[in-house]
């Protein structure tokens, strides 16, 4: 059984681009939830999708938004990029959301 | 004050050693509590997750969820080398209408486990 995919694995932009970073979950699964990874906040919670709908959202600003598609696949993009958005992007997956997922091995996007 | 206290560690044992993961949480709604592994530059790996207080075991580590004291523990047994990683706690609530909530991670704790 495939894991996740994340595609690509790494990226450079620069400050006040932006950028669409891919999730395909495991096949089956329904749920699929990012997050960012940065030293020194840890694994922050964006968003939630479930069946193409954002079911949770975390505290991030509206420049960070996302989209499932009807495949479970799922998008995430980042308009106008600060410096401060470098960090690693994670997509998790699971059947229903929560407890039991699994993620991907991530996005390492740097700002500059 | 975070929801979910983690000590960043390092932690170093030697092989063969027990280890003891912690994590304090302050959120009483939390129901839903996992323990992942994440290796340098890898995504994280779920290793356990247990629904409420008790005890669940699985080869050589044991979870503990003390919801009274708001404490869980993962128990790592005959620690390997390969154990080296970053240990992730997290913790969730679920809703009928929303599915679970936003998973709230530790900051992880950094093993070592020396040969």
């Amino acid at each position: 059984k495939a894991g996740v995919t994340q595609t690509p694995r790494y990226l450079i932009k620069t400050r006040g681009q932006q950028v669409t970073l891919s999730c395909s979950p495991i096949s089956g699964h329904r749920s699929v939830s990012w997050y960012q990874q940065t030293p020194g906040q840890g694994l922050q919670f964006l968003f939630e999708y479930f069946s193409e709908t954002q079911r949770n959202k975390g505290n991030f600003p509206g420049r960070f938004s996302g989209r499932q598609f009807s495949n479970s696949r799922s998008e995430m993009n980042v308009s106008t990029l600060e410096l401060g958005d470098s960090a690693l992007y994670l997509c998790a997956s699971s059947s229903q959301g929560g407890a039991e997922a699994f993620f991907g091995q991530g996005t390492r996007l740097t700002v500059v | 004050q975070k929801e979910v206290e983690q000590d960043p560690g390092p932690l170093s044992v030697p092989e063969g050693a027990i280890v003891s993961l912690n994590c304090t949480y302050s959120n009483s709604a939390f129901q839903y509590f996992m323990w992942y592994r994440q290796y340098s530059r890898k995504g994280p790996e779920l290793l356990m997750y247990t629904y409420s207080s008790g005890n669940k075991e699985d080869g050589r580590f044991t979870a503990q969820v003390d919801k009274s004291s708001k404490y869980i523990s993962l128990f790592i047994r005959d620690s390997q080398p390969s154990d080296s990683a970053t240990y992730l706690c997290a913790m969730s609530v679920h809703t009928d209408s929303g599915g679970y909530q936003k998973v709230t991670f530790g900051t992880g704790t950094k093993l070592q486990v020396i040969p």
